[in-house]
């Protein structure tokens, strides 16, 4: 069975920070690792996914992703936040199923 | 490429009346569709999801129901709305071959009054 744990439902930065926001998962098979955008009233937005790959992974917007299995971590992160950033995040994992299990989100604000 | 559609956008609804809203996929054939549906709060959780016509998997049990009447048309019903039946749902499609990425529709707002 797989899980996702979302560290903190809002994280606050300032515009030109570092944004950083915590995902860690649980799977008993090697697992796919997702992380989407929502801006309100939208649907979910791919940002970026880990498929065994290479443990970095760039995504889209400046966003990357490091794959960590010793730590059950796939901690989003971008250089310096601009305001357009401010929306909810889900980490979603997969492993033995085509179902994605998602996290409860992360509500990211941005202030200039 | 391929998109997703869903509607209405919104929809408002009395309880007690019947539901349905629609979801299509254009530019795949065969995909997995899957019904989400997210409450103020409490992240995403799978509702539905249906590998091929006809063939659906019933995650929660629930007021709703979900058809695939053809193989890129995915429907949610209900007979009689409940107040708990309010949220934002969302379709998604996945290119079926196992731990593919998803993805989503516009999403659709109901509120049930």
């Amino acid at each position: 069975a797989q899980s996702v744990t979302q560290l903190g439902s809002h994280v606050s930065v300032s515009e030109g920070a570092l944004v950083l926001l915590r995902c860690n998962y649980s799977s008993s098979v090697p697992p796919y690792l997702f992380w989407y955008v929502q801006y309100p009233n939208q649907g979910l937005q791919l940002l970026l996914k880990y498929t065994s790959a290479a443990t970095l992974v760039k995504g889209i917007n400046g966003f990357e992703a490091e794959f960590k299995k010793s730590e059950t971590s796939f901690h989003l992160t971008k250089p310096s936040a601009h305001m357009s950033d401010a929306a909810e995040y889900f980490c979603a994992v997969s492993g033995d199923t085509d179902k994605l299990i998602f996290g409860t989100g992360t509500r990211l604000q941005v202030f200039p | 490429s391929q998109t997703i559609h869903q509607w209405p956008a919104t929809l408002v609804q009395p309880v007690g009346s019947p539901l349905s809203l629609e979801c299509t996929v254009e530019g795949t054939s065969n995909p997995n569709l899957y019904w989400y549906r997210q409450a103020a709060g409490r992240g995403l959780q799978l509702l539905f999801y249906s590998v091929g016509i006809g063939q659906i998997s019933s995650e929660v049990p629930q007021n709703l129901s979900a058809s695939r009447p053809q193989d890129r048309q995915f429907i949610l019903s209900s007979k009689k709305l409940l107040l708990s039946d309010s949220g934002f749902y969302l379709c998604a499609w996945s290119g079926g071959v196992g731990l593919d990425t998803q993805y989503f529709g516009p999403g659709t707002r109901l509120t049930v009054l």
